[in-house]
């Protein structure tokens, strides 16, 4: 079974701050990680994600996320935070398979608001 | 690519009655999911289609859940007898069954039981 956990329920930066959501994921067979973004009463918007190789993910807005599997850690990281940032970020993961088409289903953390202030 | 599109965006109903929700997913894509989410949580997998083939289903989907995806397109979610625990935004997605796959979202349904 395939499990996320996000730390902080709600994170708040400064204008210009560096942002860290933090993830932490369990999974009995090499994970395919996502970071989604939802902003208020809209769907999921994927940020990035990590299926194999570079263990640095670079996504839009300026995200980026590092894979560490000796951790079992997928932080998501902006070096600085602008207004626009500001809304509900969820980490999901999807478990691979020798296939590569990976079995589908995304397990979701509860996910981490983030509020950005002036 | 228009993107995954659901209807209704929002539902109100009475406990009780059905409901049924729409989803057309992005063109070509043969994977097709329905999750839930309720307010404060993370999305929570329902069940998920590939064409027309339903292969697997969540024990979250009572049996008075029934989704179909009749001709491996668009794709339906009823429910019967509606409580006020099934109010929830319910979320599909698609994607193609290929390597390093990407699953899509919809804008979701929104709905509330009185």
């Amino acid at each position: 079974a395939q499990s996320v956990t996000q730390l902080g329920s709600h994170v708040s930066v400064s204008e210009g701050a560096l942002v860290l959501l933090r993830c932490n994921y369990s999974s009995s067979v090499p994970p395919y990680l996502f970071w989604y973004v939802q902003y208020p009463n809209q769907g999921l918007q994927l940020l990035l994600k990590y299926t194999t190789g570079a263990t640095l993910v670079k996504g839009i807005n300026g995200f980026e996320a590092e894979f560490k599997k000796s951790e079992t850690s997928f932080h998501l990281t902006k070096p600085s935070a602008h207004m626009s940032d500001a809304a509900e970020y969820f980490c999901a993961v999807s478990e691979g398979n020798a296939g590569g088409t990976s079995y589908g289903k995304l397990t979701f953390g509860q996910g981490t608001i983030l509020t950005v202030h002036p | 690519d228009t993107g995954v599109s659901q209807d209704p965006r929002h539902k109100i109903t009475k406990r009780g009655q059905n409901v049924t929700f729409r989803c057309d997913p992005i063109s070509e894509h043969n994977r097709l999911y329905w999750y839930r989410q309720t307010l404060g949580q993370g999305p929570e997998f329902l069940t998920y289609f590939q064409n027309e083939a339903q292969l697997e289903k969540s024990r979250l989907l009572s049996d008075r859940f029934s989704a179909e995806r009749p001709k491996g397109s668009f794709s339906t979610l009823e429910i019967q007898r509606t409580e006020q625990g099934d109010s929830a935004m319910y979320l599909c997605a698609s994607s193609l069954n290929k390597y390093q796959e990407t699953q899509y979202f919809g804008p979701g349904t929104r709905l509330l039981v009185l």
